[in-house]
């Protein structure tokens, strides 16, 4: 079945620094890809996405393209604030429309 | 606030003992979902309704867990004679799905349930 791998956290950096979490994927036909953020104490939400090969998803500076030909929709940010700390998951939708998920990166960044 | 609601946002229960949760979706939204998430995991899918019939369930629901949807609005998902096992932050999505579009899903802030 359809199913994604996402990088173990947590991730800590320091304020500024360049940030790369890995999300690869298994899955029949081209399903879309999301990138959700959970903050402490707070709901789900939707940080980005990409629906086809090769699209760009971008929302708050942060950026991640949807490869085809490597599986992959690696979520970067260039510069990281200590506000970005959360929990972030991948998570692919199917062909019903369900959502399949990662297991989540715990980011912590450092003043 | 026309976000997903949900409640309790907390519940300790005993081990054997019923507990009900509710979610309230965003009031224009078709498709009402529930995910199981445990510490250090994504969410799982457990169910999900369009309108007022439940198109699917996972293997993962139980005999003792049984949701509604009876007017297509709000939702309720109940855990009959509940384990510790089911110790988790119950997830509420909803989302407009039309025409062939999908349309994101909007999460609630979750329920969590304790089991002693």
């Amino acid at each position: 079945g359809d199913s994604v791998t996402q990088m173990e956290g947590p991730v800590t950096l320091s304020e500024e620094a360049f940030l790369t979490i890995n999300c690869t994927y298994t899955a029949t036909g081209y399903p879309s890809l999301f990138w959700y953020v959970q903050y402490p104490g707070e709901g789900l939400q939707l940080l980005l996405k990409a629906t086809k090969a090769d699209d760009k998803g971008s929302n708050k500076g942060f950026e991640a393209t949807y490869r085809k030909e490597t599986t992959s929709f690696h979520l970067e940010k260039g510069s990281v604030q200590v506000s970005d700390s959360a929990v972030y998951f991948c998570a692919l939708r199917d062909s019903n429309y369900q959502l399949i998920w990662g297991a989540g990166t715990k980011l912590i960044i450092k003043p | 606030d026309t976000g997903v609601s949900q409640n309790p946002r907390h519940k300790i229960t005993k081990r054997g003992q019923n507990v009900t949760f509710r979610c309230d979706p965003i009031s224009e939204h078709n498709r009402l979902y529930w995910y199981r998430q445990t510490l250090g995991q994504g969410p799982e899918f457990l169910t999900y309704f369009q309108n007022e019939a439940q198109l699917e369930k996972s293997r993962l629901l139980s005999d003792r867990f049984s949701a509604e949807r009876p007017k297509g609005s709000f939702s309720t998902l109940e855990i009959q004679r509940t384990e510790q096992g089911d110790s988790a932050m119950y997830l509420c999505a909803s989302s407009l799905v039309s025409s062939g579009r999908y349309n994101e899903q909007f999460f609630g802030p979750g329920t969590r349930l304790t089991v002693l």
